[in-house]
């Protein structure tokens, strides 16, 4: 068990680039969820995926965001023309339908700076 | 929805001392579950403590053990004989049945501080 692991850790871009994260889920995982954090808060629920469906989306989640899971294994979330508002720490969770704690486990986080 | 209120932006103890962090949410599910996550400096969250909303006995684990009061939806983590490396943000969160068919709902958190 190595963990969820995200990448980059730390992502600096202009306003209106596009950019792109990825997260590897702990290998035998099949739910994967994507968190928002701003500072001074606790992270906020923006989507979550079992195996390769993305089953539910908070109405955080604009237009310019998306995610996806193609295999049921890794997952990118991609934010399309950036704004400053998305400036954020973007955390990402996996955990098992198929044990009964179904306990979320949270990667580092990737740090995002839009300039 | 659901909602998880945290009313301590910050505690400071001395280290071995007993601390109790404050937690209080609302549901109008009856399936649910609670949970204390830590996140320390390095900021990745580190699941604390859970407890499933149909059992009236309280969860422990090791030093950290949680007051569930399920009728003033009150959920509180107390910390026994404190450590430095207890210092971190604590946050109260809480979801659905599973805990996994649905995101959790966090409070804004708790950042706790051990004095050597």
């Amino acid at each position: 068990d190595t963990g969820v692991s995200q990448n980059p850790r730390h992502k600096i871009t202009k306003r209106g680039q596009n950019v792109t994260f990825r997260c590897d889920p702990i290998s035998e995982h099949n739910r994967l969820y994507w968190y928002r954090q701003t500072l001074g808060q606790g992270p906020e629920f923006l989507t979550y995926f079992q195996n390769e469906a993305q089953l539910e989306k908070s109405r955080l989640l604009s237009d310019r965001f998306s995610a996806e899971r193609p295999k049921g294994s890794f997952s990118t979330l991609e934010i399309q023309r950036t704004e400053q508002g998305d400036s954020a720490m973007y955390l990402c969770a996996s955990s098992s339908v198929t044990k009964s704690t179904d306990t979320q486990y949270f990667g580092p986080g990737t740090r995002l700076t839009v300039l | 929805a659901q909602t998880v209120t945290q009313s301590q932006p910050e505690m400071s103890v001395q280290e071995a001392e007993t601390v109790t962090l404050s937690c209080t949410y609302d549901t109008s599910e009856n399936n649910y579950y609670l949970f204390w996550y830590k996140q320390p400096p390095s900021r990745q969250m580190i699941l604390v403590i859970r407890q499933e909303a149909y059992k009236q006995q309280n969860a422990t684990e090791n030093r950290f053990s949680v007051n569930f009061q399920k009728a003033a939806k009150s959920f509180s983590l107390k910390i026994s004989d404190s450590q430095l490396g207890d210092t971190a943000m604590y946050f109260c969160a809480s979801s659905y049945s599973g805990g996994g068919a649905d995101g959790l709902t966090f409070g804004k958190g708790t950042h706790l501080i051990i004095q050597p």
